[in-house]
């Protein structure tokens, strides 16, 4: 299958802070990228769907400003959560897919664990 | 928006047993995937499945699309095979393609 990886694993930043999170499609170009977030013991939740050389879609309730995702290019997506706070600590997944609507299948990579303190 | 649920929520097995996981989805979907998350948290792809019925190994998945529904069957399970299992269906809107997550199965496989 296709290889999706996903930077850093794990981050512990203060309060305040920005922490930037990278996803790259190793084997292939990704049209689309997905970012989600998983609380514990919960399913994942779509945050925004990114494609390249375009602005990313927010799924209704996730503040634009706090987290930033940019598309640069077919094979790198990535996530800033801008002025981190305790609440913003969760474990973020993103997936990468091809192919036209209706017939692709996601590749996520390995999630990052974000603790803010 | 579309929903999702799976069952049971939970599950427990002795090595060897095997089970079946459900699906339901509350609207018509493109395409449905079936995956493992371990406990590291790792989703891994299972299967790809629209309809029909596909067997890898120990596991097999079918789709029946038009009862907006979908088994996973895990057979002679083992510890390895613990973790949560997620079904998930991708529905095109005209404008974008979005995957959708069940409630997930919590799978327990014990000695």
């Amino acid at each position: 299958g296709a290889v999706v990886s996903q930077h850093p694993s794990r981050v512990i930043c203060k309060s305040g802070t920005s922490v930037k999170i990278e996803c790259r499609s190793l084997d292939f170009q990704a049209t689309t990228m997905f970012w989600y977030r998983q609380f514990p013991k919960k399913s994942l939740m779509l945050m925004a769907t990114s494609n390249e050389g375009s602005k990313a879609t927010y799924e209704q309730g996730v503040e634009k400003d706090k987290f930033l995702i940019n598309h640069a290019s077919l094979t790198l997506s990535t996530l800033t959560v801008t002025s981190a706070h305790p609440e913003d600590s969760s474990f973020y997944i993103c997936s990468a897919s091809w192919g036209g609507w209706g017939n692709t299948e996601a590749f996520f990579g390995q999630g990052t664990r974000l603790t803010v303190v | 928006g579309i929903q999702v649920e799976q069952s049971p929520p939970d599950l427990i097995l002795q090595e060897g047993a095997n089970s079946t996981l459900r699906c339901n989805f509350s609207d018509s979907v493109n395409n449905l995937q079936w995956f493992h998350q371990n406990p590291w948290g790792q989703l891994i792809n299972l299967f790809y499945i629209p309809s029909g019925t596909k067997q890898n190994g120990r596991l097999s998945a079918t789709t029946v699309a038009t009862e907006r529904y979908s088994l996973l069957y895990i057979s002679s399970s083992q510890t390895t095979d613990s973790g949560v299992y997620f079904c998930a269906v991708e529905l095109y809107t005209g404008t974008a393609s979005k995957l959708t997550f069940g409630t997930g199965t919590r799978l327990q496989v014990t000695l």
